[in-house]
């Protein structure tokens, strides 16, 4: 079994949709939640950092984590085509240790 | 947030040959790593490099394969020697634990394909 898994879509919605991506893991020891957004040729970019459990909210941006089902989502409110990237949830037991990543969710968001 | 780059951002191999990758970072580090990220994969961590010190490698990777240097605190390198199609990827490096911030920040990326 995987540390992370993470459902690889693709998924397509029309602009202005609620999207939710989601990473379910294994490792009730990780603490720090991660996701992180990587355009087409272009690197890994952090959008949004998390510490146990709870929600985060940051513009269009809602990261929630429940350590009791071992469930991470990330919410986008209103979305753009701007947002279409794929995006990768990350987590770690310390800031000191190794991250464990998701496969990546594909998001295209149709004008 | 740091900003990182990587050099070359592509590059194109004949098999057997070496590449070495480059990675600068604007500030002092403490931590910087090495991923290999194929298509459809997740990223894959090939080893933490240490300032002044030997990196540490993940299991499946060996030193004879991908050397890496750390000669200072915002520099690294990393070689991909003698290659094969097997490591046609793009490799990233990441820092962390800068005085700003304590998760990790990637660079673009080195995208490698090897004939």
């Amino acid at each position: 079994q995987k540390e992370v898994e993470q459902d690889p879509g693709p998924l397509s919605v029309p602009e202005g949709a609620i999207v939710s991506l989601n990473c379910t893991y294994s490792n009730s020891a990780f603490q720090y939640f991660m996701w992180y957004r990587q355009y087409s040729r272009k690197g890994p970019e952090l959008l949004m950092y998390t510490y146990s459990s709870g929600n985060k909210e940051d513009g269009r941006f809602t990261a929630q984590v429940d350590k009791s089902s071992k469930y991470i989502s990330l919410f986008i409110r209103d979305s753009q085509p701007s947002d279409s990237a794929t995006y990768l949830c990350a987590m770690s037991e310390n800031t000191g240790n190794q991250f464990y990543f998701g496969t990546g969710t594909s998001l295209t968001v149709i004008p | 947030s740091a900003v990182i780059s990587q050099k070359p951002s592509r590059d194109i191999c004949q098999r057997g040959t070496s590449l070495t990758i480059q990675c600068q970072v604007d500030s002092q580090v403490t931590m910087m790593f090495w991923y290999r990220q194929q298509p459809g994969q997740s990223l894959t961590l090939i080893a933490t490099a240490n300032q002044g010190s030997e990196a540490t490698y993940e299991s499946g990777f060996v030193i004879d394969k991908f050397p890496i240097s750390r000669p200072n605190l915002t520099f690294s390198t990393l070689t991909v020697s003698n290659m094969s199609p097997e490591d046609s990827s793009i490799y990233l490096c990441s820092v962390a634990g800068t005085a700003r911030t304590d998760t990790q920040y990637f660079g673009p990326g080195t995208r490698l394909t090897v004939l």
